[in-house]
């Protein structure tokens, strides 16, 4: 049974940094994307890693200033942003790459708030 | 990069008839579109993929269409849980290009 599941909310302030959690079971070998959505609007890729060899790609946008690892196991994600900004608040999402066979983000974390205020 | 646009913002259509929501590309990307929906509070959920293949557990009330730049997903007799937003998304594993549009919201009539 695949699950996604993603770590709390957060409140930070600017400047600060935050590192979100996404803990996966029931499969292996898929790659992970993370995917963020500001209050009322719409979805915005940021990038995937690759669990098994800690590879990433991310969207030039956030190229510098956030970070996806991996733990050992290869079971939980991590993506971390730096120098938050205002405009940083987001719903954060981690899905799952459905890779060959189902080419989209088949599942998905259930979001982690992030709040950059002061 | 390539650009995705969804031309409605919104669209109201009533319960049990038909919605046609579109998206285009700025360029050519072949079949590589994908459909998710997504409700208020809700992550979103894959409908749609390869332009028009269905994703488990989707109901067959829900059709994509579409290659190249020009793409729809066409819901027929409209229920009550299908009021939502949908986005389209260009996925490509490589070159990466996963961007998405900027979505339509389907509200009641």
């Amino acid at each position: 049974q695949v699950q996604v599941v993603q770590s709390g909310a957060e409140l930070k302030k600017p400047g600060a940094s935050v590192k979100v959690s996404c803990k996966t079971s029931g499969f292996h070998g898929h790659f992970m994307h993370w995917v963020r959505q500001a209050p009322g609007q719409g979805l915005e890729w940021m990038g995937w890693i690759n669990p098994d060899s800690g590879g990433t790609k991310y969207a030039q946008k956030f190229e510098g200033r956030v970070t996806m690892t991996r733990d050992s196991a290869a079971t939980t994600v991590y993506m971390e942003i730096s120098s938050l900004r205002y405009d940083d608040t987001a719903v954060y999402y981690c899905a799952r790459d459905g890779a060959w066979t189902i080419r989209g983000f088949d599942y998905w974390g259930q979001g982690t708030l992030v709040t950059v205020s002061s | 990069e390539i650009e995705m646009t969804q031309s409605l913002a919104t669209l109201s259509v009533s319960p049990g008839e038909r919605a046609i929501l579109s998206c285009r590309a700025s360029q050519s990307i072949n079949n590589n579109l994908v459909w998710y929906q997504q409700k208020p509070g809700q992550a979103p959920r894959l409908l749609i993929y390869s332009a028009s293949t269905r994703a488990a557990g989707v109901p067959a009330r829900f059709s994509g269409s579409g290659s190249g730049t020009e793409f729809t997903l066409t819901i027929d007799s409209l229920q009550s849980e299908d009021f939502a937003v949908y986005y389209c998304q260009h996925y490509n594993s490589w070159p990466p290009g996963y961007t998405f549009g900027q979505g339509t919201k389907l509200e009641v009539k």
